[in-house]
């Protein structure tokens, strides 16, 4: 079964910095998906980054941006100039590749980022 | 017009009832997904469902039961509701061939008294 580690239950940063959260998965597929979703106090689940397996290069969406190590079965989330805004617990996620079946997503813990104004 | 929509978005009730949450999306998607989140806040596939299979999560107890009268509707329906199952539920949908990105609905916080 997959399995999505994220170590970091909280993190603080100065707004307008930058912030690195981490997330490890275990898999055995060569194919799948990862996310990184953001949970704000309104509860409401957003995706704010995607990155396929198969790409090398790291998906960017504006001030985020991931690391992307298939070797090392890593993918971190950066955010660039950190805004109030961005205060929320963020969730790492994975998908297996299914060519189109109903795959759910398998969640870390999630990481809390407190934003210091 | 809100994408995937869920009803109620509070429930509060009593061990022993059965309730049912709705969840409607309005973004033509084929696939409908039903998540838990506990108190810690993870978050744990319940069932993922399209036209043509419902994947059931072996954790899930059979008291739950989801339900879809058509592809834009996918109800989540409790019998014997137990303290345990408070949590907030939510309800996304997908795609097919579109990598797998789900949409979620705004959750339904349910507690059992």
């Amino acid at each position: 079964a997959q399995t999505v580690t994220q170590s970091q239950p909280e993190m603080s940063v100065q707004e307008a910095e930058t912030v690195t959260l981490s997330c490890t998965y275990d898999t055995s597929e060569s194919d799948y998906y990862l996310f990184w979703y953001k949970q704000p106090p309104s509860r409401q689940m957003i995706l704010v980054i995607r990155q396929e397996a198969y790409k090398q290069q790291n998906a960017t969406e504006n001030r985020f941006s991931v690391n992307f190590q298939k070797a090392a079965k890593s993918f971190s989330l950066k955010i660039s100039d950190s805004q109030l805004g961005d205060a929320a617990m963020y969730f790492c996620a994975y998908s297996r590749y299914s060519g189109g079946g109903a795959d759910g997503l398998t969640f870390g813990k999630g990481t809390h980022l407190i934003i210091q104004p | 017009d809100t994408a995937v929509s869920q009803t109620p978005k509070y429930l509060v009730t009593q061990m022993g009832n059965d309730k049912s949450i709705k969840c409607e999306q309005n973004l033509g998607h084929d696939t409908m997904y039903w998540y838990k989140q506990d108190s810690k806040k993870f978050l744990k596939i319940m069932f993922s469902y399209n036209n043509k299979e419902l994947i059931i999560n072996e954790t899930v107890p059979n008291r739950f039961s989801p339900k879809s009268p058509d592809k834009a509707h996918l109800n989540l329906h409790i019998n014997s509701l137990e303290l345990g199952d408070s949590a907030v539920y939510f309800c996304a949908s997908s795609q097919k061939g579109t990598k797998n990105i789900q949409y979620f609905g705004a959750g339904t916080r349910l507690s059992v008294l």
